[in-house]
């Protein structure tokens, strides 16, 4: 049973638009939630993170909303810049759970056209 | 400040093969896991080690030993290789297990024939 999903494998948006990611649960126990950024042939990197008790955390062109009613949080990346072409990951984790409570979702593979 | 290191970046095996992938980070991170990459499937956790001499099992530990004598090495054994093992692994580290936020190597690319 998949806890984390993120339901489009790719998505392909102009540069300058916005992006938009998606990724729902099925854990009402999780409580933190991370998006990393994994560019071919690197290991993933942390690019921001939401803790339950809000429902949105900024940095630069990227937020992170988080809708706890739904079990839905979303990663918009405005402009967006054809260096954020790769596959963007999803995480939670439940309370206390630390690094090894952590579940990923299957990617999504963002193609930023010129 | 190399971060986190991983070797080899590839390797095939045959099957029934063993061998380690080597793991170091130089960042005097705590905590340290070894997780795998298959195609359309999210990164599962294999092994994770709080601390020298503590390892424990995550999600898919099976066909996989670990052990932490150092707190910069974390190496992954493979002890009789199988089809089923061919992907990709990648080792993070963080400073502690509290720490959601992990540093990822490159990763290796195995393929086990």
């Amino acid at each position: 049973d998949q806890q984390v999903k993120q339901n489009s494998p790719s998505l392909s948006v102009q540069e300058g638009r916005i992006s938009i990611l998606n990724c729902d649960y099925t854990n009402s126990m999780f409580d933190y939630f991370l998006w990393y950024k994994k560019y071919p042939a690197e290991g993933p990197t942390f690019l921001i993170s939401i803790s339950s008790i809000k429902d949105k955390n900024e940095d630069g062109r990227f937020t992170v909303f988080l809708n706890k009613s739904a079990k839905h949080l979303s990663l918009h990346i405005v402009p967006s810049q054809p260096g954020d072409s790769a596959v963007y990951f999803c995480a939670a984790s439940p309370p206390g759970g630390g690094a090894d409570g952590l579940t990923f979702g299957k990617g999504t593979h963002l193609i930023i056209q010129p | 400040n190399a971060g986190v290191t991983q070797t080899p970046k590839f390797q095939v095996l045959k099957t029934g093969q063993s061998m380690t992938l080597q793991c170091a980070q130089d960042m005097n991170h705590e905590y340290m896991s070894w997780y795998r990459q298959d195609p359309g499937m999210g990164l599962r956790l294999i092994h994770y080690s709080v601390g020298a001499g503590i390892t424990d099992q995550g999600e898919v530990p099976n066909g996989y030993n670990v052990s932490r004598s150092t707190t910069e090495d974390f190496p992954l054994r493979l002890l009789s290789a199988a089809p089923s093992q061919t992907s990709v692994y990648f080792c993070a580290s963080s400073w502690t297990g509290e720490s959601y936020e992990q540093y990822f190597g490159p990763g290796t690319r195995l393929t086990v024939t």
